[in-house]
């Protein structure tokens, strides 16, 4: 069975600084991979994913990730975080069609004016 | 623009009360999810439905039911509740067969207390 760890459950950041927030993976073959965004009091809405080819993926709102096979890795980045980037961050692997998405702990990011 | 709709969105429970959290798409997706949602442990599916007229457990499904009533409502249902199901609960939506792509759409939570 798949599964996801997000190491870091808290991460604060000045507003204007670059962010990357870390994803690891377990699973036997090439996952299918996601971040999500949960802004306060809402639910989640996709930022980006990945499902083969260009191993750097661009998504809304000024997002990318970047999957590194040999590291089960699917790290987040942002190069200048604003203070509405303020949320829990969510990695999640799917299995492939008809599987279910296994979901990480989540970072909760702070953004400092 | 409602997308999917969850009510309530907060309830307070005693121990064995039971309670049906609502939800409704009007995207017109086939497939439906309840997830909990618990610090630090992410989101982990209770119950889906692929398509009308089919349910199945997720990875924790003990002590919930749910029912697809229709193409639109899916629902929750806690028989006897207890503390340990004090959390915040998700629906979300997708169209047949796109699990795989991983845009689900979900709901505003509900978070229910139990005493």
């Amino acid at each position: 069975a798949q599964s996801v760890t997000q190491p870091d459950i808290h991460i604060t950041v000045s507003e204007g600084a670059s962010l990357e927030l870390r994803c690891n993976y377990s699973y036997g073959a090439t996952p299918y991979l996601f971040w999500y965004v949960q802004s306060p009091g809402q639910g989640l809405q996709l930022l980006l994913k990945y499902f083969s080819g260009d191993t750097l993926v661009q998504g809304i709102k000024g997002f990318e990730a970047e999957f590194k096979r040999s590291q089960s890795s699917f790290n987040l980045r942002k190069p200048s975080v604003h203070w509405s980037d303020a949320a829990e961050y969510f990695c999640a692997v799917g299995a492939g069609a008809g599987n279910m998405l296994t979901f990480g702990g989540g970072t909760r990011l702070m953004v400092k004016p | 623009n409602a997308g999917v709709t969850q009510t309530p969105k907060f309830q307070v429970l005693k121990t064995g009360q039971s309670m049906t959290l609502q939800c409704a798409q009007d995207m017109n997706h086939n497939s439906m999810y309840w997830y909990r949602q618990d610090p630090g442990m992410g989101l982990r599916l209770i119950y889906y439905s692929a398509s009308e007229g089919t349910t199945d457990k997720g990875e924790v499904p003990n002590g919930y039911n749910v029912s697809r009533l229709n193409k639109r409502e899916f629902s929750l249902r806690l028989e006897s509740a207890a503390p340990s199901q004090t959390s915040v609960y998700f629906c979300a939506s997708t169209p047949l067969g796109q699990i795989s792509t991983g845009e689900l759409f979900f709901g505003e939570g509900s978070r229910l207390t139990v005493l």
